[in-house]
Formats: C-alpha cells, sequence, structure tokens
C-alpha cells in the first residue's frame, strides 16, 4: 500500500521553513526521500533505516519514527532551488522494492 | 552521471500497437527497475530485474513484459498499449543493493491515442 505524504503541496517565500509527512499503514524498514524539478527525473536525498534515526545535509534533513511508522523531512530556510516535488519511498523489510507515496509540490517565491 | 539512457524519449503510438522501451546502463549494475509516473500516484514500480533473465513484477504489471538478455539492457514491453498506459516511465538503477539508492534515468513520455 501507498505511503501517505502530507501536505499534497505547499508555497513558501524564500527563508521560510516547510515540513513534509510521509506515513505508512505498515511498519518500514527504510524510507526513502526523492526530490524531482518539473520535465526531469527524481533525484535521491537521504535514506533513513529502522532504528529512529534521524539525517540531514545543508538545510535539509529528515527523521524516521518507526514506532509511528512516519517519517518527515525538514527544509530550513528554504532557497528558490528546492521547489520540486518531494516523493518519500517506503520498504518493508530489506528485501522489498520501494512504495512510493504521491508526492508533495513544494514551490519557494522571492 | 548515473550512466543510464532511455529510448525513445519521447513517443506517440496508437491504442493496440506494441511499443518497447529501452534503459541501457554503462556501470554493469545487477539491479534495474521500470516505474511509471501519473499525477497524484507518484512513481510505481512496473517490473525489475537482479540480473541477466532474472526478472520480476512490480505492483502495476499487467500489460507489460520486460526482457534483459545483456546486464545493460533493460526492455519494457507493451505487447498492445492502451490509452491507460499513457504515462512517463522511469528506468532506474541501484548500484548498492536492494534497498539502496535509486538512480533514475530522464524518463520516456508516451502517448496512447
Amino acid at each position: 500500500q501507498q505511503p501517505v505524504q502530507s501536505p499534497q503541496a505547499v508555497i513558501l517565500r524564500e527563508g521560510e521553513d516547510a515540513v513534509i509527512n510521509c506515513s505508512s499503514s505498515k511498519a518500514l524498514y527504510s524510507v526513502h526521500w526523492y526530490r524531482q524539478k518539473h520535465g526531469e527525473a527524481p533525484v535521491f536525498l537521504m535514506i533513513l533505516l529502522k532504528g529512529g534515526e534521524q539525517k540531514g545535509h545543508d538545510k535539509i534533513s529528515a527523521s524516521f519514527n518507526e514506532k509511528k511508522q512516519q517519517s518527515s523531512l525538514y527544509l530550513t530556510a528554504s532557497q528558490l532551488s528546492y521547489s520540486g516535488t518531494y516523493f518519500c519511498g517506503a520498504s518493508e523489510s530489506a528485501g522489498n522494492m520501494l512504495t512510493f507515496g504521491g508526492g508533495t509540490r513544494l514551490m519557494v517565491k522571492p | 552521471d548515473a550512466g543510464i539512457t532511455q529510448s525513445p524519449r519521447h513517443k506517440v503510438t496508437e491504442t493496440g500497437t506494441p511499443v518497447t522501451l529501452r534503459c541501457h546502463q554503462t556501470e554493469n549494475h545487477r539491479y534495474m527497475y521500470w516505474y511509471r509516473q501519473d499525477p497524484g500516484h507518484g512513481l510505481r514500480l512496473i517490473h525489475y530485474s537482479y540480473g541477466v533473465k532474472d526478472t520480476d513484477k512490480g505492483e502495476v504489471s499487467d500489460g507489460y513484459s520486460v526482457s534483459r538478455s545483456k546486464t545493460e539492457d533493460f526492455l519494457l514491453t507493451l505487447e498492445s498499449a492502451t490509452s491507460s498506459q499513457t504515462s512517463v516511465y522511469f528506468c532506474a538503477i541501484n548500484p548498492s543493493g536492494r534497498t539502496g539508492e535509486l538512480f533514475f534515468g530522464e524518463g520516456s513520455r508516451l502517448t496512447v491515442l
């Protein structure tokens, strides 16, 4: 079953923060985050594995709460380049394929 | 650059015709995937492969077949295209193992009239 992402869309001004959530009805082993610009391929951002870890680089970070079966992506002090559609992908075990959420469209305005 | 190329990048065809999309990689990775992307559905896995002649079905495999006779090429075939198969198709590779990060090709936009 497909993970549920929220919100479906968000509009920000440069410098504002945003949180994108990814929830599953099943226990998860790993969560991936990808960003896709219009007309381009999705690009990998980060993987979080079972264990409740938090990761980040630059001003984009993520957390994974396996008890809540949820991951959140945090975008801090957003830049115009952050605009795009963000997808989470979830797998239930080490050998399972990824199932992607429906995506969250993020638009950052000057 | 993950060395993935998809062809054709754009195709318009008619209902009932066969269509083959090609994914070519230059790095000899085992794991390759075909996804389709439709508004509101994100990316849905059609078929995947973990080596030459080793393929398996994904969540939306009906109406599609695949072949992998060489490590570098993964072909997706629509035996008889339908309008519901109008979509953007992405090939992906996984260099680091079954649940590692995916690198996607640039996509193939297919329109079935």
